[in-house]
């Protein structure tokens, strides 16, 4: 079975800290991707990453960056955390066959 | 661009049957899903429909596709309490060399005796 692990489950954080999340997948997955979610909006597209040292901008890209150094490994980086970014953090591994997303746990970030 | 829309809730009863509605925009796109997520947790594959399909079953699910008017359902037959969820469909579409997947709102389903 593909495991998609999060660094957290619940993240609180100050106003203007800098913050990581933390993806992980076990199945050799070339490509990675980063939502937030949110009441109402569904999963909006932060960035995504199909190869090692290589990201796209999805739609919301603004506020984030993104490390791909290993190819199970997929960061979200806030460079300053601002309120407007308390959200739901998911990420996905996708597997080529049939395109399906593997999905972590989630990340709740909560920004004071 | 791409669009996925679906109603964002829906009420039934325990043991009717539950069908969730979808339409999207993207008419090259190959394969079409619906996503399952519980309580906290992140999403879960359900089932997919291969684009030159026009219906699929799995148990108590029934995928139906109508690919001209770009239409999607899911019907759980005999709903139960465990299947309050949000329920997402999403449909994959090429962006700059990629298969980026683009998902509706979400509908939340509410089970009720």
């Amino acid at each position: 079975d593909v495991k998609v692990t999060q660094s957290s489950r619940y993240l609180v954080k100050r106003t203007g800290e800098k913050v990581f999340l933390e993806c992980v997948q076990d199945m050799d997955h070339e490509n990675m991707f980063w939502y937030r979610q949110d009441p109402g909006l569904g999963l909006r597209l932060i960035y995504f990453s199909y190869d090692v040292k290589m990201k796209e901008k999805g739609d919301i890209p603004e506020g984030y960056s993104v490390s791909r150094e290993k190819k199970e490994r997929f960061s979200l980086i806030l460079e300053s955390a601002s309120t407007n970014q308390t959200s739901m953090y998911l990420c996905a591994s996708v597997s080529g066959y049939q395109e399906t997303q593997y999905f972590g746990p989630g990340t709740r970030l909560l920004v004071l | 661009g791409e669009d996925v829309e679906q109603s964002l809730f829906l009420s039934v009863r325990e043991g009717d049957s539950s069908v969730i509605n979808c339409t999207y925009t993207d008419s090259s796109s190959t394969y079409l899903y619906w996503y399952k997520q519980e309580p906290g947790a992140g999403l879960q594959l359900l089932t997919y429909i291969f684009s030159n399909m026009d219906m699929k079953q799995d148990q108590r699910l029934t995928v139906l596709l109508n690919k001209k008017d770009k239409h999607l359902s899911l019907r759980i037959a005999d709903t139960q309490t465990g299947d309050s969820a949000i329920y997402f469909c999403a449909e994959i579409g090429a962006r700059g060399g990629s298969y980026i997947p683009t998902f509706g709102r979400g509908t939340s389903l509410i089970v009720h005796p």
